[in-house]
């Protein structure tokens, strides 16, 4: 069975800091892997996903995230936060494609200013 | 493409009465998620279909849940009798079919469900 696991579900940065996001996952078989964020009173957008190939995936508004097998960790981390970045995200796993996908808990990320 | 349409965005009703909520998914996607977000619970996948059959509904929590999936772009999940503690924003999401590399969810708006 899949599993992920979000370290933290409030981290507060300020503004101009590293972004740093943990998610650990659990899979039997090798996992999709993707980030969403949520804003208030809205659905999930994908940030970015892994799913072959470079361990390193880059998603948008700067953010990226690297797949460590050995770790089976999926961290986001975003080098200098902005106060639009104030929202909750999500890290998810799959198997073989999207069609069951898990959620983590969500980690809601506060920018001070 | 619109993406994945939900309907009503809010709703509120009383204890005891039937609620519908709608989905349509994005065209040419096989796959269709139902979850429901709550804060002492998360994300939590109630239900999913592939090419209009349910595949596993081993999360709808109670038989006051039911969905259906009558073509390729519709979808209800339907609470016969609602209760408060159903109060919850309910997304839809759907995807196309793994082993594609475009194996992301997409997900709807969200239906804001109260019952009072």
């Amino acid at each position: 069975a899949q599993s992920v696991t979000q370290l933290g579900s409030h981290v507060s940065v300020s503004e101009g800091a590293l972004v740093l996001l943990r998610c650990n996952y659990s899979s039997s078989v090798p996992p999709y892997l993707f980030w969403y964020v949520q804003y208030p009173n809205q659905g999930l957008q994908l940030l970015l996903k892994y799913t072959t190939g470079a361990t390193l995936v880059k998603g948008i508004n700067g953010f990226e995230a690297e797949f460590k097998k050995s770790e089976t960790s999926f961290h986001l981390t975003k080098p200098s936060a902005h106060m639009s970045d104030a929202a909750e995200y999500f890290c998810a796993v799959s198997d073989t494609g999207g069609f069951k996908t898990i959620f983590g808990a969500g980690t809601r990320l506060f920018v001070k200013a | 493409d619109a993406g994945v349409i939900q309907s009503p965005r809010h709703e509120v009703t009383e204890m005891g009465q039937e609620v519908t909520l709608r989905c349509k998914p994005i065209s040419g996607h096989d796959y269709l998620f139902w979850y429901r977000q709550t804060m002492m619970r998360g994300l939590e996948l109630l239900i999913y279909f592939n090419n209009n059959v349910p595949i596993d509904d081993s999360g709808m929590p109670e038989d006051r849940f039911s969905a259906k999936m009558p073509n390729a772009s519709f979808s209800t999940l339907k609470i016969q009798p609602s209760e408060p503690r159903d109060s919850a924003v309910y997304f839809c999401a759907s995807s196309l079919v793994p082993g594609s590399m475009n194996t992301e969810a997409f997900f709807g708006q969200g239906t804001r469900l109260t019952v009072v």
